[in-house]
C-alpha cells in the first residue's frame, strides 16, 4: 500500500526522542494512530478529524500526536520505554464515523 | 461495552478448500458497521471486505464472502478456493456511529493456515 506511507519503517532506541511520520495520498478527512503489540490486535490511540483531535485514548503523555495538515500525522515520542517496542501503524478513512480504516505499512519501534 | 470476540486462535485446512472464521461482537448502537482484515507476515494490514448493519444482504468481495446474522450479532468470514498465499492472521473488526465515536475495534485474530 503506497498511498498511506510511514517513516521510518525500523527504528532502535534507547531512552531517546523520535519522531514518527506518515502520509496519506487519499484524500481522507481522518487519520489515526495505532498500536500493535506483539501477538495482539492493533489498538487505537489518536483519532484526528479534519486536523483536529478528537479522541486520544489512554496513552503515555511520551505520546504526542501533530496533524500539520489534513494528510499529515506526526507521532512524537519523548524518552521511550521498553513497553512501548510496537508497531505504530498509521490509518486513515474517507470519514470519521463510517468506512474502512486503510493502514500503512507500519513503523516498528525496538526500545533498548 | 463494545466487543468483538474471535474464538478460533488458529485454523489450518487444505490448499483450495472453503474456509469460515467465526466472530461475534457486541454493541449497543442500532447503526454499526463491521469489517475483516487480513495481517499478512510482512505485518502490512489489508482490508478485505465489509457489512453495514442496515443492508441485509450478505457481502462479496472476490473468494470473500461474509456470513451475516444479526439476531446472533455474529459476522463469520467464508473464503473459497483457498490459496498459500491466503495465510495469514485474520482480524474482526468493529465500527459505531455513537457509542463508540469511529473507533474500530479488532477481535484478538484467527491465524489461518493454508496447506498445499
Amino acid at each position: 500500500n503506497t498511498k498511506i506511507t510511514q517513516s521510518p519503517r525500523y527504528l532502535i532506541l534507547g531512552r531517546a526522542n523520535k519522531s514518527l511520520e506518515c502520509e496519506q495520498h487519499l484524500g481522507h478527512n481522518a487519520m489515526y494512530w495505532y498500536k500493535q503489540s506483539a501477538e495482539k490486535p492493533p489498538e487505537l490511540m489518536f483519532l484526528y478529524n479534519l486536523k483536529q483531535l478528537i479522541r486520544n485514548e489512554t496513552v503515555p503523555s511520551r505520546f504526542i500526536p501533530e496533524c500539520p495538515d489534513s494528510s499529515k500525522l506526526l507521532l512524537h515520542i519523548s524518552a521511550v520505554d521498553p513497553e512501548d517496542s510496537a508497531v505504530y501503524f498509521c490509518a486513515s478513512s474517507p470519514q470519521v464515523f463510517t468506512g474502512q480504516l486503510y493502514f500503512g505499512e507500519g513503523s516498528k519501534l525496538t526500545v533498548l | 461495552a463494545q466487543k468483538v470476540t474471535q474464538t478460533q486462535t488458529s485454523i489450518s485446512v487444505m490448499e483450495k478448500t472453503t474456509v469460515t472464521m467465526d466472530c461475534v461482537y457486541e454493541t449497543r448502537d442500532s447503526s454499526y458497521f463491521l469489517f475483516w482484515y487480513k495481517q499478512t507476515a510482512s505485518g502490512e494490514i489489508v482490508f478485505l471486505i465489509r457489512q453495514d448493519s442496515y443492508k441485509k444482504e450478505n457481502a462479496t468481495e472476490g473468494h470473500y464472502s461474509l456470513n451475516f446474522q444479526k439476531p446472533k450479532s455474529s459476522i463469520g468470514l467464508i473464503i473459497t478456493a483457498t490459496q498459500i498465499e491466503d495465510s495469514a492472521v485474520y482480524f474482526c473488526a468493529m465500527r459505531d456511529m455513537n457509542y463508540n465515536q469511529g473507533k474500530l475495534i479488532f477481535g484478538q485474530g484467527t491465524k489461518l493456515s493454508i496447506k498445499p
